[in-house]
């Protein structure tokens, strides 16, 4: 088991473009997490799939924030006109679900909107 | 939403002193994980501990969920445990919700 992998690592970007990040989970888990985090905080949470429904959104993700998980599997965090305050770490966890609900960390991608 | 405090914010050791970090949360958890973030910010899970005491080598956690708190002891600290250890909590169906981190440097 390789661990949950993210891609990219790194992103510039300018101001007004659309990005796109890749999550691939660890293969048996069945939920997938999404979070952001700015220097000096600690993350907070985006969104979460069960299998390929998404069963939360935080008010964290406005509407140019868009994640989907198609067939359970991959997902994808995509942000339309990409602004300034959006620079930050996106991570994703997945995990097994219940009953031991321990969630396991990608690498993260750093984002940076110029 | 339920509310997560840490503390200390910063904490500076010498190699080989041992430490307490504390994670007081305002509310009812049914999970409770710590982390710790390394200078790469690669995030790693040490313990998932809704309740009771765990250990692993030096690191241990102990959570009393009735009194609303989680402790994590660290021992004969090494210059590698230096980064950010976060407690997470999730509030039944809630969302996870992340403390502000303790910042910990251990110096050879």
């Amino acid at each position: 088991d390789t661990g949950v992998s993210q891609d990219p690592r790194h992103k510039i970007t300018k101001r007004g473009q659309n990005v796109t990040f890749r999550c691939d989970p660890i293969s048996e888990h069945n939920r997938l997490y999404w979070y952001r985090q700015t220097l000096g905080q600690g993350p907070e949470f985006l969104t979460y799939f069960q299998n390929e429904a998404q069963l939360e959104k935080s008010r964290l993700l406005s509407d140019r924030f868009s994640a989907e998980r198609p067939k359970g599997s991959f997902s994808t965090l995509e942000i339309q006109r990409t602004e300034q305050g959006d620079s930050a770490m996106y991570l994703c966890a997945s995990s097994l679900g219940t009953p031991q609900e321990t969630q396991y960390f990608g690498p993260g991608t750093r984002l940076l909107v110029l | 939403g339920i509310q997560v405090e840490q503390s200390p914010p910063d904490l500076i050791l010498q190699e080989g002193a041992n430490s307490t970090l504390r994670c007081n949360f305002s509310d009812s958890v049914n999970n409770l994980q710590w982390f710790h973030q390394n200078p790469w910010g690669q995030l790693i899970n040490l313990f998932y501990i809704p309740s009771g005491t765990k250990q692993n080598g030096r690191l241990s956690a102990t959570t009393v969920a009735t009194e609303r708190y989680s402790l994590l002891y660290i021992s004969s600290s090494q210059t590698t445990d230096s980064g950010v250890y976060f407690c997470a909590v999730e509030n039944y169906g809630q969302n996870f919700v992340f403390g502000p981190g303790t910042r910990l440097s251990v110096l050879p």
